[in-house]
């Protein structure tokens, strides 16, 4: 069964350290979503992709987050620098063309020490 | 505005009894999804409904969208420790992806 792949599982980092998460979504999926998980809470939308372009970005903190998704397939989430609020579970989703069902990635813990 | 207020954040039952929880938005939604997220686990799809007072069952589950669009609930009958999870009500099809804080739901055997 195909599934999104999320690399790496934990991350621990520095604050002020930059940091990377790597998304691969299911081959032909078009959608692709950045969702950030606090404990506890619900996902919080980052960024959403359609093929290579941005759809929303609205709730990104623009200021050290950046997300691309270049050939329209696999994407990166950075962060730079890491604050100690980032630390959070960080999921990838992703979803074909006018379906509904998202499937998601097992996620990067990331814990800013 | 385009949040979904789900109610009530927490639920613990005891095996067998029921268990239900509403999701409401200000606004008129196209459609709603929900999600089941077990503990360590990741978001899993479970049903969208689309229509306007729709209701679609699963086994043991039942979900309701509201006559006007703005409000949904899933019920889930004789409660199993498998049910144990958080339960996400989101917003979706063509706009962005939103979902509510959930309702978590423990399960006492």
């Amino acid at each position: 069964e195909a599934e999104v792949a999320q690399s790496p599982r934990y991350k621990i980092t520095e604050k002020s350290q930059a940091v990377a998460f790597w998304c691969d979504p299911i081959s032909g999926h078009a959608t692709l979503y950045w969702y950030r998980q606090i404990l506890g809470q619900g996902p919080e939308l980052l960024v959403q992709f359609q093929d290579e372009s941005v759809v929303d970005d609205s709730q990104l903190p623009k200021d050290r987050f950046s997300a691309e998704r270049l050939k329209g397939v696999d994407s990166t989430l950075k962060i730079q620098p890491a604050e100690l609020g980032d630390s959070a579970m960080y999921l990838c989703a992703s979803s074909r063309n006018r379906a509904p069902e998202a499937f998601f990635g097992q996620g990067t813990r990331l814990t800013v020490v | 505005g385009q949040q979904v207020m789900q109610i009530p954040q927490y639920q613990h039952v005891q095996e067998g009894e029921d268990f239900t929880t509403y999701c409401n938005s200000s606004t008129t939604l196209s459609n709603i999804q929900w999600y089941k997220q077990r503990p360590g686990g990741h978001p899993v799809f479970l049903i969208q409904l689309v229509k306007s007072g729709e209701v679609k069952k699963q086994k043991r589950l039942t979900f309701q969208f509201g006559e006007a669009k703005k409000n949904s609930s899933l019920h889930i009958t004789a409660t199993q420790t498998t049910d144990v999870g958080t339960y996400f009500c989101a917003r979706g099809g063509s706009e962005k992806l939103v979902f509510g804080k959930g309702t978590k739901l423990t399960v006492n055997p």
